[in-house]
């Protein structure tokens, strides 16, 4: 069973703050995506990186495939109220299907 | 475009019920999945489909669960009888080949709750 660990759970921070979450598998994937997700709503792609050590930037976010192509990093610089939300990285295995991770629930306080 | 569209938003049942979720997928997307989403384990993918045919349907929980695609803009998954271990909310997604890694496109969901 093809499997991603997200890390932390839960986190709290100030706005301002830096922060980085992590995503891990065992397992290797062609792709790997993070989505975000809000309250009531489902989640909306953020980034897909397909090579191993690619580096991929969004405004405030900066998004990292592992070499092996088995984990990814999510880094968020100065943090706003407004990046509060789940976060979730998916992988994509054979055959066009998807699994997701449990995500990282991230809190930002003004 | 109007996204992915699912109905009802909310659905509240008794136990023992058949439940009915619906979908209209992104005109023009060829591939429609079935998620759901719990608090104890994230998001399961239960099936998904391909040109209207069923691909993977190994997520789905058991026999109480089926799901059809009788055309390109229209998916139902339907519970039949619903349980309370069932409430969860239930999220429609489609995609197409992009060739540089899959994009999931989201439905706001369905919020099931089986009493």
């Amino acid at each position: 069973t093809q499997l991603l660990e997200q890390s932390p759970q839960f986190l709290s921070i100030q706005e301002g703050e830096n922060l980085t979450v992590y995503c891990n598998s065992s397992s290797v994937f062609s792709s790997l995506q993070w989505y975000r997700q809000e309250p009531g709503e489902g989640p909306v792609l953020l980034v897909t990186v397909v090579t191993g050590g690619e580096v991929k930037k969004l405004k405030r976010l900066t998004f990292q495939f592992g070499d092996a192509r088995k984990d990814s990093s999510l880094h968020i610089t100065a943090a706003q109220t407004g990046d509060t939300g789940l976060y979730l990285c998916a992988g994509e295995t054979g055959g066009f299907k998807t699994i997701f991770g449990a995500g990282t629930r991230l809190f930002v306080k003004a | 475009d109007a996204g992915v569209i699912q109905s009802p938003r909310h659905e509240v049942t008794e136990m023992g019920q058949e439940v009915t979720l619906r979908c209209k997928p992104i005109s023009g997307h060829d591939y429609l999945f079935w998620y759901r989403q719990t608090m104890m384990r994230g998001l399961e993918l239960l099936i998904y489909f391909n040109n209207n045919v069923p691909i993977d349907d190994s997520g789905m929980p058991e026999d109480r669960f089926s799901a059809k695609m009788p055309n390109a803009s229209f998916s139902t998954l339907k519970i039949q009888p619903s349980e309370p271990r069932d409430s969860a909310v239930y999220f429609c997604a489609s995609s197409t080949l992009l060739g540089t890694g899959e994009k999931l496109f989201f439905g706001s969901g369905t919020q099931l709750s089986v009493l």
